[in-house]
């Protein structure tokens, strides 16, 4: 399956922590990215990193990509209580179609 | 600026009853359009993807369907809804790798 495995499922941490989330896959990719959804609500897009890229950075957001190992990770630095979400990754190989993964649930208490 | 309109936000509709889900696009031109189910606090499921109008592909067979009478239109439909149905449906559209959610729509079968 194309599909995206993130992990853990669920992360709880304290505010000003690090959150590290990974994502790891089974096909060659276009691209990956990471987006965020706040509970009830839509999707929001983080970041886009492609395949040739091995590390990206947009404000406390920094996301790695190891084609190797068909894996990839975020992390957020000094998190806040603001940041409590869903985190996904998406996948993208060749075709128009984005293929997300099962999401880790992200807690950041105060 | 682009922007993505789904509607409903929510409904409750009777098992057996027909539905339409509707998503429109501004500010964009020949986008890929996209329909995903999820399920309460899980991940995401690509059920129909449309790369051009009158172009739809299925992702999974059930009893929904989709169509793109226009370029920026896209509309999810059921001609008789099962309890399973229930779910959160998230339209989204693409232009150059990046995705974009709209907001959301709450359907409930009873």
């Amino acid at each position: 399956s194309q599909q995206g495995e993130e992990d853990p499922q669920a992360l709880s941490i304290q505010e000003g922590e690090n959150a590290t989330m990974n994502c790891s896959y089974k096909t060659s990719i276009n691209n990956l990215q990471w987006y965020r959804q706040n509970s009830g609500r839509g999707l929001v897009h983080l970041i886009l990193i492609r395949s040739n890229e091995r590390e990206k950075h947009s404000g406390r957001l920094r996301v790695t990509l190891d084609t190797s190992k068909k894996s990839s990770s975020l992390l957020i630095t000094a998190s806040r209580a603001a940041d409590t979400a869903s985190y996904f990754c998406a996948l993208t190989s060749g075709t128009y179609k984005y293929i997300f993964g099962t999401g880790t649930r992200l807690k950041v208490l105060a | 600026s682009q922007t993505i309109h789904q509607w409903p936000a929510t409904l409750v509709q009777p098992v057996g009853s027909p539905l339409s889900l509707e998503c429109t696009v501004e500010g964009t031109s020949n986008p890929n359009l996209y329909w995903y189910r999820q399920a309460a606090g899980r991940g995401l499921q690509l059920l129909f993807y449309s790369v051009g109008i009158g172009q739809i592909s299925s992702e999974v067979p059930q009893n929904l369907s989709a169509s793109r009478p226009q370029d920026r239109q896209f509309i999810l439909s059921s001609k008789k809804l099962l309890l399973s149905d229930s779910g959160f449906y998230l339209c989204a559209w693409s232009v150059r790798d990046r995705g974009y959610f709209g907001e959301g729509s709450w359907l409930t079968v009873v």
